[in-house]
């Protein structure tokens, strides 16, 4: 299983890009890398998942470097709205039971 | 329709209660999951269904039973608790095991053992 580190919390204000990066040493080759969000008292919420280079959808934009050993997922244009619990999760759909959840990045967004 | 219900909300029970949480999907997803998430720490899986049929038990108390009835529906079912099983109890799903990465959660059952 790839662990996963993350910073344990980050400050940002609105109308800034904010970068919280994964790092994952031991990913292995399967494996893809999968963000989620969770705001207090609700169930978490996928966010981008990706493999190698970069993916956009209409949330956010995933960059992972050519190792592949961390990622980094970008916000654009933060509002107060995005604070929340950013987790990083890395691995495959062969090793399903392997779902867990690492001790995730708290996004707090200031006025 | 994207979406996980969870009954009831908020929860209170003494130790020698039995209740039951309830979860429900029709996304037509095949895969079904229980989680437990104590306060300012990540979820933790309990149970996985795949196909109506129990595939992972995270080596899970006994008091905590869970249930498949149809490919809709989910139930824990919850009985002689202790206050450190006081939590917040997620459940999600996916369109099949293997779509693992992408679930689906719903908005979680607040227990409290008194």
């Amino acid at each position: 299983l790839a662990k996963t580190t993350q910073p344990i919390s980050m400050d940002s204000y609105e109308g800034q890009e904010v970068n919280i990066t994964c790092s994952h040493n031991n990913i292995a080759t399967n494996d893809y890398i999968t963000w989620y969000q969770q705001f207090p008292s609700q169930g978490p919420r996928f966010i981008i998942q990706g493999y190698k280079t970069k993916v956009t959808n209409e949330v956010a934009s995933l960059f992972i470097p050519a190792d592949r050993k961390s990622s980094t997922l970008s916000l654009p244009r933060v509002s107060l709205s995005d604070t929340a619990v950013y987790y990083c999760l890395v691995g495959d759909e062969v090793n399903f039971n392997k779902f867990y959840f690492g001790s995730g990045t708290k996004l707090n967004v200031k006025p | 329709d994207t979406e996980v219900t969870q009954t009831p909300k908020h929860l209170v029970m003494g130790m020698t209660n039995k209740k039951s949480l309830k979860c429900e999907q029709h996304m037509g997803h095949r895969a079904m999951y229980w989680y437990k998430q104590k306060a300012k720490k990540p979820p933790e899986l309990m149970f996985v269904y795949s196909y109506e049929k129990l595939s992972i038990n995270e080596s899970v108390p006994s008091r905590f039973s869970p249930e498949c009835p149809n490919s809709s529906l989910l139930n824990l079912h919850l009985h002689a608790l202790q206050p450190e099983d006081s939590a917040l109890y997620l459940c999600a799903s996916s369109q099949d095991p293997s779509a693992v990465w992408e679930q689906y959660f719903g908005p979680g059952t607040r227990l409290t053992v008194t």
